[in-house]
C-alpha cells in the first residue's frame, strides 16, 4: 500500500519568516494530495490540496508544490505568522477512495 | 462546503461506564466513515472503517468489543468506548469522503477519570 512520509515532526521559525514541510509517498498511482492544519484541540481542516495533472498551486500565503517523477510534495508558508502555529498533516490518496496521512508537523511561528 | 459534525466536543466519564460519540453528515451521504485516536502530540491513528449497513472493519490492534462501532444510516455513525478506562482517555475524530475530498469532525476529548 501507499507510504507517507513527512518531515520536519517540528518545525520553529520567526514571525515573518517562510515554513517549508516536505512529504514523500510511494504509490505513483497516487494523484491526490491534500494539506490539513489542526489547531489544538480541534479536528483536522483542509487548508489546500493539489491533484497529479498540476505541479503547483498558491492560495494568498500558502502554496503546494508537486514532482511527480519525484513522488513528493511539499507545503510553503511564507511571512508566517503566529497564528499559523499548529499541526500540519499531508495525505495522498488514489482517486480519493483511500486516503493515507504524514505523522504530521507541528509549526510553531515564534513572535 | 461538505461538514462533518462530531458530539459531544468533550465529555468526562468514571471509570466503568460506556460513552457514546457521535458523527453526523449535515448535507452529505456517507456510506464510509473513519474512526481515529490521537495521542497528545502525535499523528492520527485510523481506528476503524465505519460502513452503513455492516460491519466496520477495524484496524490491526484496535479491539472491536470495546470499541463498538454503528453505522445504522447514511448519516451517522457512532463510536462507544465501552468500559472505559484511564488509558482511553484521548482525543477521537470521525471523517468522511464527500464529493471526493476528505473532511474531519471537530474531534471529541474524552478523559476517563
Amino acid at each position: 500500500g501507499e507510504n507517507v512520509e513527512q518531515h520536519p515532526s517540528t518545525l520553529s521559525v520567526q514571525e515573518g519568516d517562510s515554513a517549508v514541510i516536505k512529504c514523500t509517498y510511494s504509490d505513483s498511482a497516487s494523484n491526490y494530495f491534500p494539506w490539513y492544519k489542526q489547531e489544538l484541540g480541534k479536528g483536522p481542516q483542509l487548508i489546500i490540496d493539489i491533484r497529479s495533472n498540476v505541479g503547483e498551486k498558491k492560495d494568498q500565503r500558502i502554496a503546494v508544490t508537486l514532482n511527480k517523477t519525484a513522488k513528493h510534495f511539499s507545503l510553503h508558508i511564507t511571512e508566517t505568522q503566529p497564528e499559523d502555529s499548529a499541526v500540519y498533516f499531508c495525505a495522498a490518496s488514489i482517486n480519493s477512495n483511500q486516503f493515507y496521512f504524514g505523522t504530521g508537523t507541528s509549526l510553531t511561528v515564534i513572535p | 462546503g461538505a461538514v462533518v459534525s462530531q458530539h459531544p466536543s468533550r465529555v468526562i466519564c468514571k471509570s466503568g461506564t460506556s460513552v457514546k460519540i457521535e458523527c453526523r453528515s449535515l448535507d452529505f451521504q456517507a456510506t464510509t466513515m473513519f474512526w481515529y485516536r490521537q495521542f497528545p502530540k502525535q499523528s492520527l491513528m485510523l481506528m476503524a472503517t465505519s460502513n452503513e449497513g455492516s460491519k466496520a472493519t477495524y484496524e490491526q490492534g484496535v479491539e472491536k468489543d470495546k470499541f463498538l462501532i454503528n453505522h445504522a444510516s447514511l448519516t451517522l455513525s457512532t463510536l462507544t468506548v465501552t468500559s472505559a478506562h484511564p488509558e482511553d482517555s484521548s482525543f477521537y475524530i470521525c471523517s468522511a469522503i464527500p464529493g471526493g475530498g476528505y473532511t474531519f469532525g471537530s474531534g471529541t476529548r474524552l478523559t476517563v477519570v
